[in-house]
């Protein structure tokens, strides 16, 4: 089945530490995003990708960085910069048309201890 | 810069009822709006993808308009059931940027 695959689920951070998540999708779909989502607010646009070796950054990219170095992978990594960093964060993906919609992955909640 | 709000923030209803979700947006210049099912803890299933061309689709029980020139969107949901508990979420690909602009959510829960 086609799909995207977020690992892990849930991450645990240390103050100081980068960590890094992983989104993986098998759809071909050009473009790759990732987002964040804290408690009852929407989701917030952190990086995107819209082919291998390019990207740009979102709303919220400060204390964020990302690699695009194969078409199916698209990982975060959250620096010790980010201040504030437990929230859940969502990858997705889409063709690189304006009319297709996105699919999204089941998502990786991090939490700083 | 594209924003979007969702009313009701939150929403309860018994089973049965047909219930209305609201969703606006402030940029008519949009090529998509995209409604997506958010359960706790997991993440987004698209429901439904209404091109800037288009008034509606539909898709079983789930209705959803978009009247672009006034920046609006609901989504009608028939016949409510408890599975249909869940958040929704509407987003609107506009054509400023390549990425979606989501609304904060409406909590819906449907009481058998």
């Amino acid at each position: 089945d086609g799909g995207i695959t977020q690992s892990p689920k849930y991450l645990f951070r240390k103050e100081g530490q980068n960590v890094t998540l992983s989104c993986e999708q098998n759809l071909n779909h050009d473009a790759m995003y990732w987002y964040r989502q804290d408690p009852g607010q929407g989701l917030r646009l952190i990086y995107y990708s819209q082919i291998v070796n390019d990207f740009q950054k979102g709303d919220i990219a400060e204390g964020y960085s990302v690699s695009r170095e194969k078409k199916e992978s698209f990982p975060l990594t959250v620096t010790s910069a980010q201040k504030n960093p437990t929230a859940f964060y969502l990858c997705a993906s889409s063709p690189d048309r304006v009319d297709y919609g996105y699919t999204f992955g089941s998502g990786t909640r991090l939490t700083v201890v | 810069k594209q924003e979007v709000t969702q009313i009701p923030a939150a929403l309860s209803v018994p089973e049965g009822e047909n219930l209305v979700l609201n969703c606006s947006f402030t940029d008519s210049a949009i090529y998509n709006l995209q409604w997506f099912r958010q359960d706790p803890g997991k993440g987004l299933t698209s429901l439904l993808l209404i091109q800037s061309s288009q008034r509606e689709q539909t898709s079983g029980r789930l209705n959803a308009s978009l009247d672009k020139s006034s920046g609006r969107s609901t989504l009608y949901i028939a016949a409510s059931q408890p599975g249909d508990s869940a958040t929704y979420l509407c987003a609107v690909r506009d054509t400023g940027r390549r990425a979606l602009t989501f609304g904060s959510g409406t909590r819906l829960q449907v009481q058998p």
